[in-house]
């Protein structure tokens, strides 16, 4: 059974950093491509990033470029995301899931709450 | 960036009836090899998305067949062919034919 589990979240001042942590099982998670999706408080779904399996291709979306970095260890089937520079506007729940080949997010974690708040 | 717009922004419907959800794109969908990179995903009411149809028509693990897709270019449709209560929830399309990946902003299905 695929199990995508985040963890990492919580509340952080603006402009401080934080790092997500999601950890695969159930499948080889070093042959799939991973994404961070995330979704704030009543709002709809946003992209955020994806690595490829290997880490050669890495891509953000424009409103968290230059503040976010995306990584995976395959060794330890995890995925990262660090947040710096946090803003009020990155409050939201943040979604790991994995990317199929030409199906993107085909499983997800079940989210952390990131807050940016003073 | 694709802009993907979703109508409606909600759908009354009674159980059994049949439901239609629009997607449009911006531009083209379809890649350079033939393959258009559009997908449905549900939001059920306090969980987390899950994975309906991809590239178009393609039903996901386990989605019933009452669930279908089509469209092309730019005008997708999903369909639900008879509404059963676990269907309500958001739904929303998805494009990853084009960076950034970008979603609609989602249908309410609800009873009327």
């Amino acid at each position: 059974e695929v199990q995508l589990v985040e963890s990492g979240g919580g509340l952080v001042q603006p402009g401080r950093s934080l790092k997500l942590s999601c950890v695969a099982s159930g499948f080889t998670f070093s042959n799939y491509g991973m994404n961070w999706i995330r979704q704030a408080p009543g709002k709809g779904l946003e992209w955020v990033a994806y690595i490829s399996s290997g880490s050669s291709y890495i891509y953000y979306a424009e409103t968290v470029k230059g503040r976010f970095t995306i990584s995976r260890d395959n060794a330890k089937n995890t995925l990262y995301l660090q947040m710096t520079s946090l803003r009020s506007e990155d409050t939201a729940l943040y979604y790991c899931a994995r990317h199929n080949s030409y199906i993107p997010f085909d499983y997800w974690g079940q989210g952390v709450m990131v807050t940016v708040s003073s | 960036d694709v802009v993907m717009t979703q109508t409606p922004l909600s759908l009354p419907v009674s159980l059994g009836d049949q439901a239609s959800i629009s997607c449009r794109s911006s531009q083209s969908l379809v890649e350079s090899n033939g393959n258009t990179h559009l997908h449905w995903y549900l939001q059920k009411p306090g969980q987390l998305p899950q994975l309906l149809l991809y590239k178009v028509s393609n039903r996901f693990s386990g989605v019933p067949d009452r669930f279908s897709g089509s469209g092309s270019e730019t005008d997708f449709i999903l369909k639900i062919s008879r509404v059963e209560s676990e269907d309500l929830g958001v739904y929303y399309c998805l494009q990853s034919t084009h960076l950034p990946f970008t979603f609609g902003s989602g249908t309410k299905l609800e009873i009327k």
